[in-house]
């Protein structure tokens, strides 16, 4: 069975700088795609930004990029130029190709210092 | 833009009701899900259906149920609620093998 692991429960970062969510999954596929959801505290989960394993190139959305490491299972997020209304539940997850189920790590709460 | 609409933001029940949770989607999507969300654990899935009177466990399927008369509703339905069923849930939507949309989630609470 698939898992995902964010060892980062919660973080912190002062307004306009650069903050990097660490994620890390488990599986014996190749081929999958790995998701980054922001749930603010209006509820709501949001799709960040999507990375398809076959792709190389990091996926980016403005100021969100990811750090995709296949070898090594890892799927970072980095906001740059971090902004008041990035705070935040921020979620990894994992859906393995043919698969409908997502499977989601713990969260990472972000905190934006103004 | 895809909506996916839960009936309730913020639901009271007793233990041992029956609690229906509503969910519908407006954008023609053939899968919906059911997740519970708790604070350390992330969100888990109940149960998801891929088509019309379809469904498939998921990950912490006991003590409910699931009923998808159209393809647009999603119902899941608590038999006997009890207190350790209190949790925020969502529903989310998807096309196949494309990315969920969420509902704004029900906070629901069993005394």
């Amino acid at each position: 069975a698939q898992t995902v692991t964010q060892s980062q429960p919660e973080m912190s970062v002062q307004e306009a700088e650069t903050v990097t969510l660490s994620c890390t999954y488990d599986t014996s596929e190749s081929d999958y795609y790995l998701f980054w959801y922001k749930q603010p505290p209006s509820r709501q989960m949001i799709l960040v930004i999507r990375q398809e394993a076959y792709k190389q190139q990091n996926a980016t959305e403005n100021r969100f990029s990811v750090n995709f490491q296949k070898a090594a299972k890892s799927f970072s997020l980095k906001i740059s130029d971090s902004q008041l209304g990035d705070a935040a539940m921020y979620f990894c997850a994992y859906l393995g190709f043919g698969n409908e189920k997502l499977t989601f790590g713990t969260g990472t709460r972000l905190t934006i210092i103004p | 833009d895809v909506k996916v609409t839960q009936s309730s933001r913020y639901l009271v029940k007793r233990t041992g009701e029956k609690v229906f949770l509503e969910c519908v989607q407006d954008m023609d999507h053939e899968n919906m899900f059911w997740y519970r969300q708790d604070p350390g654990l992330g969100l888990r899935l109940i149960y998801f259906s891929y088509d019309v009177k379809m469904k498939e466990k998921g990950d912490i399927p006991e003590g409910y149920s699931v009923s998808r008369e159209k393809k647009e509703r999603f119902s899941l339905i608590l038999e006997s609620a009890s207190t350790n069923q209190t949790s925020m849930y969502l529903c989310a939507s998807s096309l196949v093998v494309q990315p969920q949309h969420f509902g704004d989630g029900t906070r629901l609470s069993i005394l």
